[in-house]
């Protein structure tokens, strides 16, 4: 069972919007609508911020956005501020109902 | 409040055997999936296991399937993750979490197991 693959890192300046994105395989991005982001700053539990695919919990910024595309998920955070910094993962339901994630992108606000 | 608070983690050695559990408040906890999800130190994040409301059929992955068991007492709304046959590569902190469609929309602090001699 391999994860979903994410780039290790991603940038920008504040204000700018950046993209993550999320790679998996035909056994689970592509036939799920299941897929999740979470966010993870140091010594913290991740926070859930987009859930299948592209829809937002309660009280979550309208900054974040998902989308999916094919075996491609992504991740858009807009208007880049200095607390978005933090390590982002995306997940999605595996065929047989289990979950995978991916390796995590480190998101550094220059 | 929701609130998961995980117990039981500590250092065993290689082979050993170790139990953790999740006490959980603030939502209905007998009908609601279960999860256990772990990290690596300095690493990305691995589920691990989720159990039904009912308590079965539990699923795991691949890299603990047959060594791990995750069970249920919804009577004291308690989680639990029975650890065998550990390896210095099980060693992460490991998460209890609620499990809703997929997604782990509530997530305790965690509890460092570290597997070593």
């Amino acid at each position: 069972q391999s994860g979903l693959t994410q780039p290790p890192s991603a940038s920008g300046s504040p204000g700018q919007s950046v993209t993550i994105s999320c790679t998996g395989t035909s056994s689970d991005i592509a036939v799920s609508n299941y897929v999740s982001w979470y966010q993870q700053e140091p010594g913290k539990a991740p926070k859930l911020i987009i859930f299948e695919v592209s829809k937002r919990p309660s009280g979550v910024t309208d900054r974040f956005s998902g989308s999916k595309s094919g075996n491609r998920a992504a991740l858009t955070v807009s208007g880049l501020q200095a607390d978005d910094e933090a390590d982002y993962f995306c997940s999605s339901k595996r065929t047989g109902g289990t979950v995978v994630f991916g390796g995590g992108t480190k998101l550094t606000v220059l | 409040e929701v609130q998961l608070v995980e117990s039981g983690g500590g250092l065993v050695q290689p082979g050993g055997s170790l139990r953790l559990s999740c006490e959980v408040s603030g939502f209905f906890f007998s009908g609601h999936y279960m999860t256990w999800v772990r990290q690596a130190p300095g690493g990305g994040l691995e589920w691990v296991a989720k159990i039904p409301p009912s308590g079965t059929p539990q699923l795991y992955a691949d890299s603990v399937e047959g060594r791990f068991t995750i069970s249920r007492d919804n009577n004291r709304n308690l989680l639990f993750l029975e650890m065998s046959g550990l390896r210095p590569e099980d060693t992460a902190v490991y998460y209890c979490a609620k499990e809703e469609w997929f997604r782990t929309d509530f997530w305790g602090q965690g509890t460092l197991v570290t597997v070593s001699s």
